[in-house]
């Protein structure tokens, strides 16, 4: 079992829909998590990272549950812009690195 | 934006070539990472190091090796290039365990 697992996609929704996606993690002793996002044939950027009572910058919403071992992330009134892979990431607890999910595609259609 | 560059940017180059990526970032950080990554797939981490004089190899096994002398600087170097090299190699540094990565813009490489 991978240790931190995305729906792949694609998502396709319309300009202005609201869209969210989860990604679960294996150990229980994950101490740090965030969202990036990579455009296509570009690097990793961050979005923003996950705290344990949920946080939200903008039109996007970032939540863990720690009880499923699972982080979401919503965006709301989607834009063209927002159309990007979106990576879950994890840090476990005594690990000197971070373990990447496979990514998800969004695209926002017009 | 944060403050790591790698060069080049692109290369392509025949195969049994030496080939170095370079790797430099100016905000102090201690920890820093080299990623491979084909298109439309997953980042896959080869090195990793802790601080100067520290490396460690990733969970891909890569032919490559790095080095760390310098806080600011973690090349990248392939003794003998082969077209199964042929990928986008990213480096990243990170403030501390706790914090999030920032990447470089990353070497697209291509091995004739």
């Amino acid at each position: 079992r991978k240790e931190v697992e995305q729906d792949p996609g694609p998502f396709n929704v319309p300009e202005g829909a609201t869209v969210a996606f989860n990604c679960t993690y294996s150990n229980s002793a994950s101490q740090s998590f965030f969202w990036y996002r990579q455009d296509c044939r570009k690097e990793p950027k961050l979005l923003m990272s996950v705290y344990s009572s949920g946080n939200e910058d903008g039109r996007f919403t970032a939540q863990l549950n720690r009880a499923s071992q699972y982080i979401s992330l919503l965006i709301r009134d989607s834009k063209l812009s927002d159309s990007a892979t979106y990576l879950c990431v994890v840090r476990i607890q005594g690990a000197q690195k971070l373990v990447f999910g496979q990514g998800t595609r969004l695209t926002i259609n017009p | 934006e944060a403050d790591i560059y790698q060069t080049p940017r692109y290369l392509v180059i025949g195969t049994g070539k030496k080939i170095t990526l370079e790797c430099s970032q100016t905000m102090g950080h201690d920890k820093m990472y080299w990623y491979q990554q084909d298109p439309g797939m997953e980042l896959h981490l080869i090195h990793y190091s802790y601080g100067v004089n520290s490396t460690e190899k990733g969970d891909l096994s890569s032919e490559s090796t790095v080095s760390r002398i310098r806080t600011e600087h973690f090349p990248l170097t392939l003794e003998s290039a082969r077209p199964s090299h042929t990928s986008q190699y990213l480096c990243a540094s990170s403030r501390g365990d706790n914090q999030p990565q920032h990447f470089g813009d990353g070497t697209r490489l291509s091995i004739l």
